[in-house]
């Protein structure tokens, strides 16, 4: 089973709107860590947020943040305000307890619209 | 700047060659990884390592073998390449999870594997 699920192959969305991209988790285990990453078409992954699962607050770094629900274990990304740089595949993982190892999901693709 | 070089971002090879893709982190990063990428799949892991000469096999070692003779150097061999190992390879590093680090993975741009 999936311990990453991103539903979205593919979002388009408009320069200047916001955007949300959709990721759940699975894990039994009470301590896990969840991330982001970015993948424009130049193929270097680039680490964008993080969310521990005892942090209180969703975490937020400039124009990203992080709609963490932990009950339904849900971990989407709030893009606020879209670039056309922007314009990326976008990659949800988790890392659980004291694992090094982080398991990734299988991406969702962003175009952003002049 | 930190740094995770992989030394080709391009290769062609034949079936049945022998292949080497190598990766260097000028971080002091304990945790090196390799990870392959394919479209509709994400990002798999062929194989971690902890520490110099410390290995560990991912979800998809086989037809892979790994190497860490020093910290700062993880290279990955496809001892006899096929045409299934057709890929994207993506070398990564993270330190160990301390003073409150996140460990996230820093990655490096990637080297694209066609094998014919």
């Amino acid at each position: 089973a999936q311990k990453i699920t991103q539903t979205q192959p593919g979002m388009f969305v408009q320069e200047k709107e916001a955007v949300t991209l959709d990721c759940t988790y699975d894990t039994s285990d009470p301590s896990y860590g969840l991330f982001w990453y970015k993948q424009p078409s130049s193929g270097e992954m680039i680490f964008l947020i993080y969310q521990g699962s005892y942090d209180q607050q969703n975490a937020t770094e400039g124009r990203y943040s992080l709609n963490f629900q932990k009950a339904r274990k849900s971990a989407n990304l709030v893009i606020s305000a879209s670039q056309l740089g922007d314009s990326a595949m976008y990659f949800c993982a988790m890392r659980e307890g004291g694992s090094y190892i982080p398991t990734f999901g299988r991406g969702t693709s962003l175009i952003v619209h002049p | 700047d930190v740094k995770v070089t992989q030394s080709s971002r391009y290769l062609v090879k034949r079936t049945g060659e022998k292949v080497f893709l190598e990766c260097v982190q000028d971080m002091d990063h304990e945790n090196m990884f390799w990870y392959r990428q394919d479209p509709g799949l994400g990002l798999r892991l062929i194989y971690f390592s902890y520490d110099v000469k410390m290995k560990e096999k991912g979800d998809i070692p086989e037809g892979y073998s790994v190497s860490r003779e020093k910290k700062e150097r993880f290279s990955l061999i496809l001892e006899s390449a096929s045409t299934n190992q057709t890929s994207m390879y993506l070398c990564a590093s993270s330190s160990i999870l301390a003073g409150g680090s996140a460990g996230e993975l820093f990655f490096g741009e990637g080297s694209r594997l066609t094998v014919l």
